[in-house]
């Protein structure tokens, strides 16, 4: 079946340090691709999706490319702020799936210091 | 925009006993996900529903049931609460397609005595 891997948390940075987490997946099918950012107290919320191989997307200073031939989809920001303070998942959606079903990666802690 | 609800925001239950979750959606989507979330173990899947009255399993349904009473509404039974169970378990809904996100509520906070 569907699987993503992430970076095993938790990170701790300083502000202004540059952040990557990795996300590695496997699907027989060409997956659309997410990454969700949760807040304390919150549920996850969508930082952004891209469907198409070799895209970028991007948010809030945050982005991904899908990277088809790696099977990889990392998340980078040049430089953190204690703002960015979240547990970060990667997700895939397998088109040749059932009904919408996500598949989560086990999600990474980040916590920004000042 | 729209909005999901979930109730209690707190849950504290007694070993054995039959506990009951609610979540509402005013977005209008036709599918709706109830997941559990534990520390260290990410989202997994307990019940999903694409329509109403419709229910299907995901990867966690043991000791769990859910309704989907309507198309706005969604339901979660945990059957028999084991003690020293601690848990949030999210609500989310989506339009469906492959390619669309989901939309979570804030989770219900289980605490099981």
């Amino acid at each position: 079946g569907d699987s993503v891997t992430q970076t095993e948390g938790p990170v701790t940075l300083s502000e202004g340090t540059s952040l990557t987490v990795n996300c590695s997946y496997e699907t027989k099918q060409y997956p659309t691709l997410f990454w969700y950012v949760q807040y304390p107290g919150e549920g996850p919320q969508l930082l952004f999706k891209v469907p198409k191989a070799n895209e970028k997307g991007s948010n809030r200073g945050f982005e991904a490319t899908y990277n088809k031939e790696a099977t990889s989809f990392h998340l980078q920001k040049a430089s953190v702020q204690e703002s960015d303070s979240a547990v970060y998942y990667c997700a895939l959606s397998d088109p040749g799936g059932s009904n919408a079903k996500l598949t989560f990666g086990k999600g990474t802690k980040l916590s920004v210091k000042s | 925009g729209g909005i999901i609800t979930q109730t209690p925001k707190f849950l504290i239950g007694q070993e054995g006993q039959k506990l009951t979750l609610k979540c509402q959606q005013n977005f209008n989507h036709d599918t709706m996900y109830w997941y559990r979330q534990d520390s260290g173990k990410g989202l997994r899947l307990i019940y999903y529903s694409i329509t109403e009255n419709d229910l299907q399993k995901g990867d966690l349904s043991e000791g769990y049931d859910a309704s989907r009473e309507k198309k706005s509404s969604f339901s979660l039974t945990v059957t028999s609460a084991q003690k020293n169970e601690m848990a949030v378990f999210l609500c989310a809904s989506s339009p469906g397609t492959f390619y669309a996100e989901q939309f979570f509520g804030p989770g219900t906070r289980l605490t099981v005595l």
